[in-house]
């Protein structure tokens, strides 16, 4: 079956470290990869994606790039700020009949101090 | 931009209450989600619907039915609330596969 794997956490950086949070998945067929920001009561909210082998989405200074030679969806920035401060899910849709399905890795903790 | 609404923030219920938990999407998405969320288990899908009046069971039904009469809405119910069902509550929603789901701010509830 499809599953995502998440590097442990939580991670604690100081403001304008860099970061990187690695994400590895298994999935049959083609799927499309996602980050998810959580901020502290608050529901998830999409980061950026990437649908194809290659791409490279990217929103608020974050950054992924679809590896399928490695099936890798690492997320970077290049200098976090105090409001990243969240948890962070990498997540994958892959094609089942018509339908729409996300499996979620189990999220990692970013503290950001300043 | 896609507008997921969830009709509580927080909720208190007895054991053994009945529980409606309402999402309503704005975006005339095919497909809706219920999801739980707790620490250290992740998100759990409970149901699925891809289409008025159709459902799908997910990963974790028991204890859980859903309704959807109308395409922009999903309703989560809990027929007999027990103190294990104490949970963040996520609705989502997705216009198609591929497209990503988007997120409603949660319930939080807790059963006493």
């Amino acid at each position: 079956g499809n599953s995502v794997t998440q590097m442990e956490g939580p991670v604690t950086l100081s403001e304008e470290a860099f970061l990187t949070i690695n994400c590895t998945y298994t999935a049959t067929g083609y799927p499309s990869l996602f980050w998810y920001v959580q901020y502290p009561g608050e529901g998830l909210q999409l980061l950026l994606k990437a649908t194809k082998a290659d791409d490279k989405g990217s929103n608020k200074g974050f950054e992924a790039t679809y590896r399928k030679e490695t099936t890798s969806f690492h997320l970077e920035k290049g200098s976090v700020q105090v409001s990243d401060s969240a948890v962070y899910f990498c997540a994958l849709d892959a094609f089942t009949g018509a339908n729409s399905k996300l499996t979620f890795g189990k999220g990692i903790t970013l503290s950001v101090r300043p | 931009d896609v507008k997921v609404t969830q009709s509580s923030r927080y909720l208190v219920k007895r054991t053994g209450e009945k529980v409606f938990l309402e999402c309503v999407q704005d975006m005339d998405h095919e497909n809706m989600f219920w999801y739980r969320q707790d620490p250290g288990l992740g998100l759990r899908l409970i149901y699925f619907s891809y289409d008025v009046k159709m459902k799908e069971k997910g990963d974790i039904p028991e204890g859980y039915s859903v309704s959807r009469e109308k395409k922009e809405r999903f309703s989560l119910i809990l027929e007999s609330a027990s103190t294990n069902q104490t949970s963040m509550y996520l609705c989502a929603s997705s216009p198609a596969v591929g497209a990503g789901q988007y997120f409603g701010p949660g319930t939080r509830l807790t059963v006493t």
